[in-house]
């Protein structure tokens, strides 16, 4: 059982580059969540989904697009990267308000 | 004010010791609570979720309060493999999980 797979596991982008980070979950679930960790520093939300279809912002959105455009994938888009979005993206997913399950992270660095 | 806070550490201890996390949140809409366990550069994993009546797994109890919006973490005999980056977290009413900022614990041999 693969549970939460992110791809890809490291990248480094020079600024003004685009790329879209991949989250696939096998255990159907319904919420979805992007997270930025900077050294430090805890996750900080960027976007969300609680279904097929949905997303919402959440504390960080600036710089990100996000598309759920089927249940076990949600997908993560940089459309033109700064030194700033450097950092560990972790995707989630859960079943309602259980626990929930994370990828491995992507480590990326913008030059 | 964040969402969720916590004490950052770092809490330096000995084996053996009982170490206590303390966190709070802001969002009186939360409802569901847990702690993670954040090894360096890796993914959180689900240490326990935490209930109004408190719940014990071994050395390790979670306690809640929902008047003071205050949970707790104990940590009882801590082991060297202990050592790791303790999160709380709370699912607020828009179904957002908000991790607090983590507090990084060192159990010293």
């Amino acid at each position: 059982n693969a549970g939460v797979t992110q791809t890809p596991k490291f990248r480094v982008l020079k600024t003004g580059q685009s790329m879209t980070l991949l989250c696939a979950q096998d255990m159907n679930h319904e919420y979805m969540y992007w997270y930025r960790q900077d050294p430090g520093m805890g996750l900080r939300l960027i976007h969300y989904s609680v279904g097929e279809g949905t997303t919402a912002k959440g504390e960080v959105p600036d710089g990100y697009n996000v598309s759920r455009l089927k249940k076990q994938n949600f997908l993560l888009g940089l459309e033109s990267a700064a030194p700033s979005q450097t950092s560990v993206y972790f995707c989630a997913s859960q079943w309602r308000r259980t626990e929930a399950f994370f990828g491995q992270g992507t480590r990326l660095t913008v030059v | 004010r964040k969402e969720v806070e916590q004490d950052p550490g770092p809490f330096n201890v000995p084996e053996g010791a009982t170490v206590a996390f303390n966190c709070t949140y802001s969002n009186s809409a939360s409802q569901s609570f847990f702690w993670y366990r954040q090894d360096c550069r890796k993914e959180p994993k689900l240490l326990m979720s935490v209930y109004s009546s408190g719940n014990e797994d071994g050395r390790f109890t979670a306690q809640l309060n929902r008047a003071s919006q205050y949970i707790s973490l104990l940590i009882r005999d801590s082991k060297l493999s202990d050592s790791a980056t303790y999160l709380c977290v709370a699912s607020g009413s828009a179904r957002q999980l908000t991790f607090g900022s983590g507090t990084q614990l060192t159990v010293l041999p």
